[in-house]
């Protein structure tokens, strides 16, 4: 059975710094690796996703990576803004059984200080 | 123009009543989710809809029953609401299962209160 991790489970940064969030799946055999997020209130929003062949994914300040043989994935994202703050959740897909087989993350709940 | 919206938004109800979340899509996917959100941010999926083939997570009790009258719409009915039920509720579809490249996309959310 899948099991996705995500540590820390809050983090609190200044504007304009750097972070890296975690994602850690127990089982390699995934198909993609999303990230999303939620706003308080709201459902949440895809942000990268990454093909199990693929290394990572870039979308503006975001960057995302996948090493499935450490079953791991980051999400970097480069000079943090007070509108990043929102709670960011991975999901790992496996090979068969669609989005009902998705495995999320409890996610990372994010507070850039202004 | 929300492409995945659901209805209530908020629910306050009384232990052992009925009660019904709608949700529709108009981004012409063809599969359709219901997601429960525990008090931990804890995402699981409880039942999946493709094509006429509805798709039951089988930790789901019988008391959840979901009902899509076409591809755009999937509702959620729950019988005898108990307290531990009270989580958010959130909608989602995608354009087929599988296949690579389609995300999903989530509605905002319906938050029922068991009281």
């Amino acid at each position: 059975k899948q099991e996705v991790t995500q540590i820390p489970a809050a983090l609190s940064v200044p504007e304009g710094e750097n972070l890296v969030l975690n994602c850690s799946f127990t089982d390699s055999a995934i198909y993609n690796l999303q990230w999303f997020r939620q706003d308080p209130g709201k459902g949440l929003t895809s942000l990268l996703l990454i093909q199990s062949s693929q290394r990572e994914q870039t979308s503006g300040r975001l960057n995302a990576s996948l090493d499935k043989s450490s079953g791991r994935s980051t999400l970097y994202i480069a000079a943090s803004q007070p509108g990043d703050s929102a709670t960011y959740l991975c999901a790992a897909k496996p090979y068969s059984g669609g989005y009902q087989k998705v495995t999320f993350g409890t996610g990372t709940k994010l507070q850039v200080i202004p | 123009d929300t492409a995945v919206s659901q209805t209530p938004k908020y629910l306050v109800t009384q232990m052992g009543n009925d009660k019904s979340i709608k949700c529709e899509q108009n981004l012409g996917h063809d599969t359709m989710y219901w997601y429960k959100q525990d008090s931990k941010k804890f995402l699981k999926i409880m039942f999946s809809y493709n094509n006429k083939e509805l798709i039951i997570n089988e930790t789901v009790p019988n008391r959840f029953s979901p009902k899509s009258p076409d591809k755009a719409h999937l509702n959620l009915h729950i019988n005898s609401l108990e307290l531990g039920d009270s989580a958010v509720y959130f909608c989602a579809s995608s354009q087929g299962q599988s296949t690579s490249g389609n995300t999903i996309y989530f509605g905002e959310g319906s938050w029922l209160t068991v009281v």
